[in-house]
C-alpha cells in the first residue's frame, strides 16, 4: 500500500510570509494527525482529525495556524504569518483505528529566515 | 496528562553487541498501547515494535524486544546483534485506548553503532 505522502519536502520562507503543507494519508485511514518536531525533540501533536472533524486541536496556535480536512481524506496545514520560531519539521501521520500504530510521512522541514 | 520520559539522550553500541534503551511513562489509564519508533536521518518515523498493556508477554520482533513492566510503568527496548543500520533516533510513545487516543512521544535517544 502507498504510505502517507507529504509535500513539500523542504520549504524556506521569510518571516511574516504564509506557508502551507499538504498531507495525503493511507487509503482507508480515518484518523489523521499533524505533529510538530523541533530539532532534537520528539513529535508534539498539533491537531487530530477523525474523518473531517478536528477532535483535538488544543495544542494548535490558532492565532496563526489553521488546518483543514474538508473531505475527510487529505489535509492542509497553514501558517500565516510565519515566525522564526516556527522553523521545525512538520509531520503528518494516519492510523486505521483506535490503538493502531501511526504511519508517518517523511515530513516537511520548514526554515523561516 | 500522560507523559513519556526517555532519560538517555544518547547511547552507543558496538556492532553485533546488545543495547537497551530506557523509557518510563506516567498514566492513570489501565488500557493503553506502547510503541518504539525509529527515526533515521530521512526523518520518517518507522514503527519498530508495539506492546498492548493488557498483555503480560513482552513483544518481540526479530532482533528487537521489549521489557514491559506495567507496575513500574517502564518500557525498555533491547536491540540484539546491533547493525550499522540501527543507528537512528529512537522514540518511545504512549497511546491511550479510550479517553485520550493521541500518541505522546518521549524526547528520544540517539543511538550510535560503532563498527
Amino acid at each position: 500500500e502507498a504510505g502517507v505522502v507529504q509535500s513539500p519536502r523542504y520549504k524556506i520562507i521569510e518571516k511574516k510570509q504564509p506557508v502551507a503543507f499538504w498531507c495525503n494519508p493511507i487509503s482507508g485511514h480515518n484518523t489523521l494527525y499533524w505533529y510538530l518536531q523541533n530539532l532534537g525533540q520528539g513529535p508534539e501533536l498539533l491537531i487530530r482529525y477523525e474523518n473531517e472533524e478536528a477532535v483535538d486541536d488544543s495544542q494548535l496556535p490558532k492565532d496563526r495556524f489553521s488546518a483543514e480536512r474538508l473531505k475527510g481524506v487529505d489535509s492542509t496545514l497553514k501558517i500565516q504569518p510565519a515566525e522564526l520560531g516556527d522553523s521545525a519539521v512538520y509531520l503528518c501521520a494516519s492510523s486505521e483505528r483506535a490503538g493502531s500504530p501511526l504511519h508517518f510521512g517523511n515530513g516537511t522541514r520548514l526554515t523561516v529566515t | 496528562a500522560q507523559t513519556v520520559t526517555q532519560s538517555q539522550p544518547e547511547m552507543s553500541v558496538q556492532e553485533a553487541e546488545t543495547v537497551t534503551l530506557s523509557c518510563t511513562y506516567d498514566t492513570s489509564e489501565s488500557d493503553y498501547y506502547l510503541f518504539w519508533y525509529k527515526q533515521p536521518p530521512s526523518r520518517q518515523m518507522i514503527l519498530v515494535i508495539r506492546q498492548e498493556a493488557y498483555k503480560q508477554q513482552n513483544a518481540t520482533e526479530n532482533r528487537f524486544s521489549v521489557n514491559f513492566q506495567k507496575a513500574a510503568k517502564s518500557f525498555s527496548l533491547k536491540i540484539s546483534d546491533s547493525q550499522l543500520g540501527d543507528a537512528a533516533m529512537y522514540f518511545c510513545a504512549y497511546r491511550g485506548l479510550y479517553n485520550n487516543n493521541d500518541m505522546r512521544f518521549g524526547a528520544g535517544t540517539r543511538l550510535t553503532v560503532k563498527p
